[in-house]
C-alpha cells in the first residue's frame, strides 16, 4: 500500500496569513494527488486534484502543487472559514490511501 | 445537483451486521464507479470499498474484506454496504462517494451515517 503522510498535523494561523501544508507519498504517485477539505460535522469536500487543479467552485486563494512524492496544499490570505482539517489522498493505486489530516485553526 | 444520502446505520452489538444504503440522484449513478468511506470518531479518514459501474468488480480494504461485500442496483440509483462480522473497530461514520471519471477524485459526498459497534 501508498503511505501518505502530512505535516504539520496541526496548525495555528491568523487571518490573511499564507499557510501551506506538506504531503508526502511512500512511493511516486505521479500527479494523482487530492486535497480534501473537512469542517466539524460536515463531510469532506474535494478542493484540488490532479495535484494542482481546483474543483469548480472553489475559492482561488487555495492552490496546489508538486508531482512524484511531494505535494503542497497552500492557501493564501486565510479566511475564517478556512478552519477545518485537511487530507491529501493519492488515487494512483487502490487502497486509496488518505494523509492523516493537518487541522487548521486561529 | 447531485445528491447522495446514506441510511441504515445504528447500534449493533459485536459480531453483528448490518447494511447501509446510499441512494444517489442528480449523477448519472449507472456509469459512476462508486466508493465507500469511514471515519472513526476524532479520527482520520480510511476509505473501505469501491465498485465499478456495473457492480461486477468489486475491491476492498485488507481490515474489511471478507467481512463487508459493495453492491449496486442500478436500476434503482442506490448503493449498498453490507457489514458482517462487526467489531468496536467498525464504529465510525460511513460516507458514500462517487468517482470523478478520468481524474479519479472523489467529487460528491453523501452526509454520512453512523455505525456504532457496542454491547
Amino acid at each position: 500500500d501508498i503511505q501518505m503522510t502530512q505535516s504539520p498535523s496541526s496548525l495555528s494561523a491568523s487571518v490573511g496569513d499564507r499557510v501551506t501544508i506538506t504531503c508526502r507519498a511512500s512511493q511516486s504517485v505521479s500527479t494523482y494527488l487530492n486535497w480534501y477539505q473537512q469542517k466539524p460535522g460536515e463531510a469532506p469536500k474535494v478542493l484540488i486534484y490532479g495535484a494542482s487543479t481546483l474543483q469548480d467552485g472553489v475559492p482561488s486563494r487555495f492552490s496546489g502543487s508538486g508531482s512524484g512524492t511531494d505535494f503542497t496544499l497552500t492557501i493564501a490570505n486565510l479566511q475564517p472559514e478556512d478552519c477545518a482539517t485537511y487530507y491529501c489522498q493519492q488515487n494512483l493505486r487502490t487502497p486509496r490511501t488518505f494523509g492523516p489530516g493537518t487541522k487548521v485553526d486561529f | 445537483e447531485v445528491q447522495l444520502v446514506e441510511s441504515g446505520g445504528g447500534l449493533v452489538q459485536p459480531g453483528g451486521s448490518l447494511r447501509l444504503s446510499c441512494a444517489a440522484s442528480g449523477v448519472t449513478f449507472s456509469s459512476s464507479f462508486m466508493h465507500w468511506v469511514r471515519q472513526a470518531p476524532g479520527k482520520g479518514l480510511m476509505w473501505v470499498a469501491r465498485i465499478n459501474s456495473a457492480g461486477t468488480t468489486a475491491t476492498y480494504a485488507e481490515s474489511v474484506k471478507g467481512r463487508f461485500t459493495v453492491s449496486r442496483d442500478n436500476a434503482k440509483n442506490t448503493l449498498y454496504l453490507q457489514m458482517n462480522s462487526l467489531g468496536v473497530e467498525d464504529t465510525a461514520v460511513y460516507y458514500c462517494t462517487t468517482e470523478a471519471p478520468y481524474t479519479l477524485h472523489f467529487d460528491n459526498w453523501g452526509q454520512g451515517a453512523l455505525v456504532t459497534v457496542s454491547s
